[in-house]
């Protein structure tokens, strides 16, 4: 077993511009979630995905968007991208209510 | 009041100690909890889930109570590769498993 993969592992990026990071959950589960970790902080919910729909959202702006897709995988796509996007993102697969598991995360850095 | 609420630390602890972290949520209808170490730079791992009775896995004792909305973690006999960030995780059902992360209390466990 895989577990979650996350890809790629680092990306620089300038201001304006669009990303798109992508995520296979561990097999078996058919939930995932996106968090974005700034440096010192806890994870912050973005969205979570289920049945390949946004079924849940925390306070990010529209510019963050989500796809999931029939194999469960998963892709977070940012526009306009602004420096303070800059972090750590981490994608967790889930199945019912037990905890999530994490990847080891997208750095993402914003010039 | 943020969801979910940990004293950020730093605790600094020598080998040996017995060290305690609290965690308060906001949400009475939560319904899972959770203890997540995450080492720097890598992704959060479950720890450890938190049941109603308590439980306890080597030397680590987590605690639940519920008519004050916190949570607890224990660690006995504190070793240095204790040493990392342990995030409290509070989750609730809203039509999809929402999960909340607290920001984190830092560890270090000194020789």
């Amino acid at each position: 077993d895989a577990g979650v993969t996350q890809s790629p592992t680092h990306l620089i990026k300038t201001r304006g511009q669009q990303v798109t990071l992508r995520c296979s959950p561990k097999s078996g589960h058919d939930t995932v979630s996106w968090y974005q970790q700034a440096l010192g902080q806890g994870p912050q919910f973005i969205f979570q995905y289920y049945e390949e729909e946004e079924r849940q959202r925390g306070n990010f702006p529209d510019r963050f968007s989500g796809h999931q897709f029939p194999n469960y995988s998963s892709e977070l796509n940012v526009n306009a991208l602004l420096l303070g996007d800059s972090a750590l993102y981490l994608c967790a697969s889930s199945r019912t209510s037990l905890g999530p598991f994490f990847g080891p995360g997208t750095r993402l850095t914003v010039l | 009041r943020k969801e979910v609420e940990q004293d950020p630390g730093p605790f600094n602890v020598p080998e040996g100690a017995t060290v305690a972290f609290n965690c308060t949520y906001s949400n009475s209808a939560s319904q899972s909890f959770f203890w997540y170490r995450q080492d720097c730079r890598k992704e959060p791992k479950l720890l450890m889930s938190v049941y109603s009775s308590g439980n306890e896995d080597g030397r680590f004792t987590a605690q639940l109570n519920r008519a004050s909305q916190y949570i607890s973690l224990l660690i006995r006999d504190s070793k240095l590769s204790d040493s990392a960030t342990y995030l409290c995780v509070v989750t609730w059902d809203t039509g999809g498993f929402k999960t909340i992360f607290g920001a984190g209390t830092r560890l270090f466990v000194k020789a």
